[in-house]
């Protein structure tokens, strides 16, 4: 089956600095990508749908400065976030789709 | 705003029991569903999907059922074991013109040896 890779697998950083976080498929093409977050004991909320070559769509109240989202080809997408603070600790999920929507295994990201 | 889990609810099952686990998705428009298993530390894993056009899907171990006209998908599982101990999340596809997911709440499964 399709497989969908994200690196790092989890992260710690220091507040104010940034991270960055990439999603692959590595067995076919992803026309389109999403990237969610997912805190402790809550379900995963969809923050941005990422198109291979064009500007990603965020959801309402996702701050598209601070979650830059680069999607360069159609096998990779990089979450960036930038300025991290301590609420932005959570579990960071990608997904990829060539029609059928495939999970990566997600970044446990902690800010300090 | 999409749908938002809260804490979630736990349903206690016994190994070799059925289970039924519930959702109700909040957009009319939806027109494809999906049940994800999430295991602790690990992206969600595709279970079982059905489109609106059908009431009831079956698989392997499991069955889900959709009712349009309340809003609102089961899963079933059946002879329960103990690997099936998870998170549970429904999911919907909004029928906006992409292939966005949109998650449920979830609800967590433990199975009692």
């Amino acid at each position: 089956g399709a497989v969908v890779s994200q690196h790092p697998s989890w992260v710690i950083c220091k507040s104010g600095t940034s991270v960055k976080i990439e999603c692959r498929s590595l067995d076919f093409q992803a026309t389109t990508m999403f990237w969610y977050r997912q805190f402790p004991k809550q379900s995963l909320m969809l923050m941005a749908t990422s198109n291979e070559g064009s500007k990603a769509t965020y959801e309402q109240g996702v701050e598209k400065d601070k979650f830059l989202i680069n999607h360069a080809s159609l096998t990779l997408s990089t979450l960036t976030v930038t300025s991290a603070h301590p609420e932005d600790s959570s579990f960071y999920i990608c997904s990829a789709s060539d029609g059928t929507q495939y999970f990566g295994p997600g970044t446990r990201l902690t800010v300090l | 705003g999409e749908s938002v889990g809260l804490h979630l609810p736990t349903l206690s099952v016994q190994e070799g029991d059925n289970s039924i686990i519930n959702c109700a998705y909040s957009n009319s428009a939806s027109d494809y569903f999906i049940w994800y298993k999430q295991e602790s530390g690990k992206g969600p894993q595709f279970i079982i999907d059905i489109r609106s056009n059908m009431d009831k899907r079956q698989g392997q171990r499991v069955t889900v059922l959709l009712n349009k006209t309340v809003k609102h998908l089961s899963l079933q599982i059946a002879a329960t074991q103990p690997g099936d101990s998870a998170v549970y999340f429904c999911a919907e596809n909004p029928n906006t013109g992409g292939f966005k997911t949109i998650f449920g709440a979830g609800t967590r499964l433990f199975v009692k040896a």
